[in-house]
């Protein structure tokens, strides 16, 4: 079975710029997190997509950051404008259903913003 | 006060220890408790899985749960060099909207 995918793997921008992420998960898996691990701490929940619907964006910060999950599938992650703050490890995860049993999360892309 | 509070360690042990990890909560509405290892510029990957209190045993591998306590563990018997990791403690509510609450992580070196 192969992993949840992303891409890319580093980024480091300046502030202000903007910066995208994707995320393909696991075949046939309907439920897709975003969590940010900043370092030295635990992975925080960004977002939860159930199929294309989210579920729970409460701890997003909506002002700079958006996601979308075209067609139940992939998705990305967006941030516009950066803020230094926001240097982090980007992880996606994905599960077959709204149970947290069978959790796969991806490598994650590493975000550094100058 | 976070919901998760776990010791960053690091730990250092040699090979062959018997490795103990904790975390303690004040959420009572977790239900479901996991330990996750990180390696290096990895995610993570789940390692034990508990629903509410009791043992869980895989191999080397012992999760405990005491919601009483509001306290798990984990222990890792005859440690090798290849548990070297960040161990995370993740929690969550369960339902549809299935957020998992982490600890910071605890980071292990086993020395040879």
């Amino acid at each position: 079975e192969a992993g949840v995918a992303q891409s890319p793997r580093y980024k480091i921008i300046e502030k202000r710029q903007s910066v995208a992420f994707w995320c393909n998960p696991i075949s046939g898996h309907a439920t897709l997190y975003w969590y940010q691990q900043i370092l030295g701490q635990g992975p925080k929940l960004l977002i939860q997509f159930q199929n294309n619907g989210v579920v729970d964006d409460s701890q997003l910060p909506k002002d700079r950051f958006s996601a979308e999950r075209l067609k139940g599938v992939d998705s990305t992650l967006k941030i516009q404008p950066a803020k230094l703050e926001d240097s982090a490890v980007y992880l996606c995860a994905s599960t077959w259903g709204p149970l947290v049993r069978g959790y796969t999360f991806g490598s994650g892309t590493r975000l550094t913003v100058v | 006060q976070k919901e998760v509070e776990q010791d960053p360690g690091p730990l250092s042990v040699p090979e062959g220890a018997i490795v103990s990890l904790n975390c303690t909560y004040s959420n009572s509405a977790f239900q479901y408790f996991m330990w996750y290892r990180q390696y290096s510029r990895k995610g993570p990957e789940l390692l034990m899985y508990t629903y509410s209190s009791g043992n869980k045993e895989d191999g080397r591998f012992t999760a405990q749960v005491d919601k009483s306590s509001k306290y798990i563990s984990l222990f890792i018997r005859d440690s090798q060099p290849s548990d070297s990791a960040t161990y995370l403690c993740a929690m969550s509510e369960g339902g549809t909207a299935s957020k998992l609450t982490f600890g910071t992580g605890t980071r292990l070196q086993v020395t040879l």
